[in-house]
Formats: structure tokens, C-alpha cells, sequence
């Protein structure tokens, strides 16, 4: 298996601009979830679906951001508009359904920095 | 509230030596306790977990201690191989998919 992949890997942008993270899970997984990774403030839980629906979206931080999972194999984060405070790294995990709810499966990251 | 802190923030250790790293919690109602190691450009993998009901959990090389009383958790890497170096968080769930993550420890193997 490829593993949780993202795209892209790297993105520079500038304030106000919109951007769009991509996310294809493990295949057979039914959970997704999408962190944020900074220096200050760690590697929070934005959001996460089952069964393509979003069962918590306590931490996404405010109304820019939003997540979509329109299919078992694709997820989607987007920033609009983008502000230089949102630079991060972004993962998308996944975990199977009756797995143990400690393991996630991590994808490799996208890299935002916001100008 | 949620809280889970770690320390050292930074472990430098010989080759061969052993390696600890500690995680101190404040919620007393978490389930489980996980480690995951994070290597330089990827994403965290996870190690090995245990359960709140339990004091001590080993793995390949590794072993979880939990003491419940001072709410102290710890991962002990034993004989440090250059591959162990990487960024190591605790985090905590309680029986859910949320997961709250420490600050992490970079363990440094030194040849």
C-alpha cells in the first residue's frame, strides 16, 4: 500500500489567497484527520470524518478554514482566505474502522508558508 | 484542561546508551497514553501505547512505564541506534479518536 498521500508537498502563497490541501487515505480506511504542526503550538487535531463525515471539528480554528471529504478516497482542507499566522506543516491521517483508536497512519505532510 | 507536557525538550545520547524520555499529564480520566516517533520530513509513526490500568508495557527495544499516582509516563529506548533518532511525542486519548499531543523530545544519537 502507498500509504496516506498529500499534495502538495511544499506551497508558498500570499495573504488572501485561497489554498487547497489535498489528502487520498489508506485504502479501506474510514477514518481521516487532518493536524496542524507549528513550533508554538504543536501538532493539533483539526478535524476528523467517518464514513466521510465530520464527527469533530472542534479544533479548526476559525471560519477560513474548511474540510470536505466528498468520497471514501479523497479529503480536502482549505484556507480562504489564507493569513501569514496559518504557516504550518499540515498532515492528513487515516485509521481503519475497529483498529485501535491510538494508531493513526500519518501522510507525509504539506509544508504552507504564507507570505 | 488538556495538558500534556515532556521533557527534556532535547536528549543527547551515546550510542549503545539507553534513552528516556518523560511525559507528565493533569487529566486523571485519559484512557491510554501513546508514543509516536517523528523523523526529519515525515509524519508521526506510531510506537507503542498502554492502557491507564496498566504500569508497564515493553515492545522491541522500548518500554512504556505509567505511574498513575504522580500522572508521570515514560519511553525507554534501550541500546540507542542512529536510526532512533527522530522527534518523540507522547500524547493521550480518552477511548476516542482524539488524540492530545505533548511538545515533543528530539533525541540526538551521538556515534
Amino acid at each position: 500500500d502507498a500509504g496516506v498521500i498529500q499534495s502538495p508537498r511544499h506551497e508558498v502563497t500570499e495573504m488572501g489567497q485561497e489554498v487547497t490541501l489535498r489528502c487520498k487515505p489508506i485504502s479501506g480506511h474510514d477514518y481521516l484527520f487532518w493536524y496542524r504542526q507549528t513550533m508554538m503550538r504543536g501538532l493539533e487535531l483539526l478535524i476528523y470524518f467517518n464514513n466521510n463525515v465530520p464527527i469533530d471539528d472542534s479544533g479548526m480554528p476559525e471560519d477560513r478554514f474548511s474540510a470536505k471529504m466528498p468520497n471514501a478516497s479523497f479529503s480536502t482542507l482549505k484556507i480562504q482566505p489564507s493569513e501569514p499566522r496559518d504557516s504550518a506543516v499540515y498532515f492528513c491521517a487515516s485509521s481503519p474502522r475497529g483498529h485501535s483508536y491510538n494508531e493513526q497512519f500519518f501522510g507525509p505532510g504539506t509544508r504552507l508558508t504564507v507570505l | 484542561g488538556e495538558n500534556v507536557e515532556q521533557h527534556p525538550s532535547t536528549l543527547s545520547v551515546q550510542e549503545g546508551d539507553n534513552s528516556i524520555i518523560n511525559c507528565a499529564y493533569s487529566n486523571s480520566a485519559s484512557d491510554y497514553f501513546i508514543w509516536y516517533k517523528q523523523e526529519s520530513g515525515k509524519g508521526p509513526q506510531f510506537i507503542i501505547d498502554i492502557r491507564s490500568n496498566m504500569d508497564k508495557r515493553q515492545g522491541q527495544r522500548v518500554t512504556v512505564l505509567l505511574n498513575k499516582t504522580v500522572k508521570h509516563l515514560s519511553l525507554q529506548i534501550a541500546a540507542t541506534q542512529p536510526g532512533d533518532s527522530a522527534v518523540y511525542f507522547c500524547a493521550e486519548n480518552r477511548n476516542s479518536y482524539k488524540l492530545i499531543f505533548g511538545s515533543g523530545t528530539r533525541l540526538l544519537v551521538r556515534p
